[in-house]
């Protein structure tokens, strides 16, 4: 299958700082990212769907200035948490739907490693 | 209702024995379903998907859709420590724009 890259694996921060976290799809193109939170014990929640070249869209209850995605490539997605503070801290994990799928769309997802965040 | 549902679990099976993990969903309009496996952790990793009604096998696993009784399962034969984990369960609803919805993921255990 589709490789998809995520850095850092692991990120500790103090509170009120901002963390980047990358999402890298490495052998195909992805027009579209998703984004995901998953407290301990939880399924995944989506955040956020990534478009290249275009505005990301929000789940509800999500703060988009508080999570900047940044889709500037086919291959590169971004979320910043800005201002982290202890309730951030979290699993957070991206994935890539490859483009131009000769069955049309068909839903399957490469997920990244994930990004565990603590907020001191 | 819940869009995506599943059994928390645990679903505890003895190694060797057939582990059976059910789902159901809401959206009579889902076309795609997939299983994940998702190690503590870790991050989900895709073991099946089907997308017409009936069997699907692959190795061990077998997907089963019935999209009547809007129903997916996942059976696991011969199962082995190493397939504990939590399986996640996740359709395509139509309403959100064909995004992928997962259920909470039961947590099944292979006991030696």
């Amino acid at each position: 299958g589709a490789v998809v890259s995520q850095h850092p694996s692991w990120v500790i921060c103090k509170s009120g700082t901002s963390v980047k976290i990358e999402c890298r799809s490495l052998d195909f193109q992805a027009t579209t990212m998703f984004w995901y939170r998953q407290f301990p014990k939880q399924s995944l929640m989506l955040m956020a769907t990534s478009n290249e070249g275009s505005k990301a869209t929000y789940e509800q209850g999500v703060e988009k200035d508080k999570f900047l995605i940044n889709h500037a490539s086919l291959t590169l997605s971004t979320l910043t948490v800005t201002s982290a503070h202890p309730e951030d801290s979290s699993f957070y994990i991206c994935s890539a739907e490859q483009s131009g799928s000769s069955l049309g769309y068909t839903g399957e997802l490469f997920f990244g490693e994930g990004s565990r965040l603590t907020v001191l | 209702q819940k869009e995506v549902e599943q059994n928390s679990g645990p679903l505890s099976v003895p190694e060797g024995a057939i582990a059976s993990l059910n789902c159901t969903y809401s959206d009579r309009g889902s076309q795609s379903f997939f299983w994940y496996r998702q190690y503590s952790g870790k991050s989900p990793e895709l073991i099946m998907s089907i997308y017409s009604n009936g069997d699907k096998e692959d190795g061990r696993f077998t997907a089963q859709l019935n999209k009547a009784s809007q129903y997916v399962s996942l059976l696991i034969r011969d199962s082995q420590p190493s397939d504990s984990a939590t399986y996640l369960c996740a359709v395509n609803i139509e309403e959100y724009g064909n995004k992928l919805v997962f259920g909470a993921g039961t947590i099944l255990r292979v006991k030696s």
